[in-house]
């Protein structure tokens, strides 16, 4: 089965500094999601990467997927204290024939953000 | 706005009683959607697969006959916790994958906290 390593699995930073965390995969992986979750709420959709190398970019908020396919960072520059919560990466545990996921998600173990202003 | 719904966010029953949870895909209609369960400071864990039209696939180890899913329309699965007891009690959080989207985005619900006293 895939597993998913998070790191930090905490992290504390002054506002307006810039931060990374990072998802690590045991096996390639064929689609990584990152999600930003508040403690007991849903969970929020960041950006979902596919291809080897491939980076997106949502306002302060960056995500790449490395070229073997096993590792995501995620980086948030200028970080304020809305950036808060639990982030999580999950990997896409699989594509049928015709290229379409299932759906079906298996997640790292988060990382817990605090920003002090 | 929110693309995937649930109803209720909290809910208190008795122990022994059952409770039912619903998962709505607002704007598509989703043939799958995915039940998860997160214990506190936890990560989320796949519980089943909701087929639309035939049974759920359950993952290792959840019970079938005490997490009963069905998922009568495409837009909505319901989650009944049966003969529910003070260990059920937990966030439940389902999630859908919107085929329209590029990549096919997987979105979550807001989740539904669920207490047995």
């Amino acid at each position: 089965s895939q597993e998913l390593e998070q790191s930090p699995q905490s992290l504390i930073v002054q506002e307006g500094k810039n931060l990374t965390i990072n998802c690590t995969s045991s096996k390639t992986l064929y689609g990584l999601y990152w999600y930003k979750q508040k403690y007991g709420e849903g969970l929020i959709f960041l950006m979902m990467l596919q291809k080897g190398g491939e980076e997106k970019s949502h306002e302060k908020i960056t995500a790449k997927l490395d070229e073997k396919k096993q590792q995501s960072s995620l980086h948030i520059t200028a970080s304020q204290p809305s950036h808060a919560g639990i982030y999580l990466c999950g990997a896409d545990m699989g594509f049928n024939a015709g290229g379409t996921s299932y759906g079906k998600l298996t997640f790292g173990q988060g990382t817990i953000l605090t920003v002090h202003p | 706005g929110a693309v995937v719904s649930q109803h209720p966010s909290r809910v208190i029953c008795k122990s022994g009683t059952s409770v039912k949870i619903e998962c709505r895909s607002l704007d598509f209609q989703a043939t799958t959607m995915f039940w998860y369960r997160q214990f506190p400071k936890q990560s989320l864990m796949l519980m089943a697969t909701s087929n639309e039209g035939s049974k759920a696939t359950y993952e290792q180890g959840v019970e079938k006959d005490k997490f009963l899913i069905n998922h009568a329309s495409l837009t909505l699965s319901t989650l009944t916790v049966t003969s529910a007891h003070p260990e059920d009690s937990s966030f439940y959080i389902c999630s859908a994958r919107d085929p329209a989207t590029s990549g096919n985005t997987i979105y979550f619900g807001e989740g539904s906290w669920l207490t047995v006293v």
